[in-house]
């Protein structure tokens, strides 16, 4: 079976400091890894992905994720937060067990404080 | 915690008819709905937001007489493809936002509909 955990519900971060979210996963087969964020009254939006090249994924707006097998984690990164990252963030995992299945982790909201 | 139950998982139907996917958030109401599809090893595709009571705003692209969207009432919000073809076959899925307001809301995802035309 197919899992995602979102370790954090809630993570609040000063402007200008690092932010990490937390993404933890399992899957028995080889996943295919997204970041998304949405905002309020928005669709959701791709950060980034990870399916099978580098380890080591760049995103937009200065985000940026580390796929580690041995560690079944997948965490957003981003050296220095902007008030404007304030939102929920999504880990999503898909894999194709001879039919295709898309998991959703529970979202972590960011807060940025001034 | 809030549920949002689609409907069906899954569904084969024939080229050149219809299916229609519900999405019912069961303990929370619904005032806005997004239904998004994707393909193997692609990202998720908004198709188009809906507000209970009113039209749903389609994303560029997506033919809004072939994926008719319906949002009744607070707790049902239905996706029909039209005249379905082998090339809608993919996977739709509908995430629904939560009538909090400030940063009390909250999204919730259906658990997807695997659509194949044949």
């Amino acid at each position: 079976a197919q899992s995602v955990t979102q370790l954090d519900s809630h993570v609040s971060v000063s402007e200008g400091t690092p932010v990490l979210l937390r993404c933890n996963y399992s899957s028995s087969y080889s996943p295919s890894l997204f970041w998304y964020v949405q905002h309020p009254n928005k669709g959701l939006q791709l950060l980034l992905k990870y399916t099978s090249a580098a380890t080591l994924v760049k995103g937009i707006n200065g985000f940026e994720a580390e796929f580690k097998k041995s560690e079944t984690s997948f965490h957003l990164t981003k050296p220095s937060a902007h008030m404007s990252d304030a939102a929920e963030y999504f880990c999503v995992v898909s894999v194709d067990t001879g039919g295709f299945k898309t998991i959703f982790g529970a979202g972590t909201r960011l807060f940025v404080k001034a | 915690g809030a549920v949002v139950s689609q409907h069906p998982s899954r569904v084969i139907c024939k080229s050149g008819t219809s299916v229609k996917i519900e999405c019912r958030s069961l303990d929370f109401q619904a005032t806005t709905m997004f239904w998004y599809r994707q393909f193997p090893k692609q990202s998720l595709m908004l198709m188009a937001t809906s507000n209970e009571g009113s039209k749903a705003t389609y994303e560029q692209g997506v033919e809004k007489d072939k994926f008719l969207i319906n949002h009744a009432s607070l707790t049902l919000s239905t996706l029909t493809v039209t005249s379905a073809h082998p090339e809608d076959s993919s996977f739709y899925i509908c995430s629904a936002r939560d009538g909090g307001t400030g940063i009390n809301y909250g999204y919730t995802f259906g658990s997807g509909t695997r659509l194949t035309v044949v």
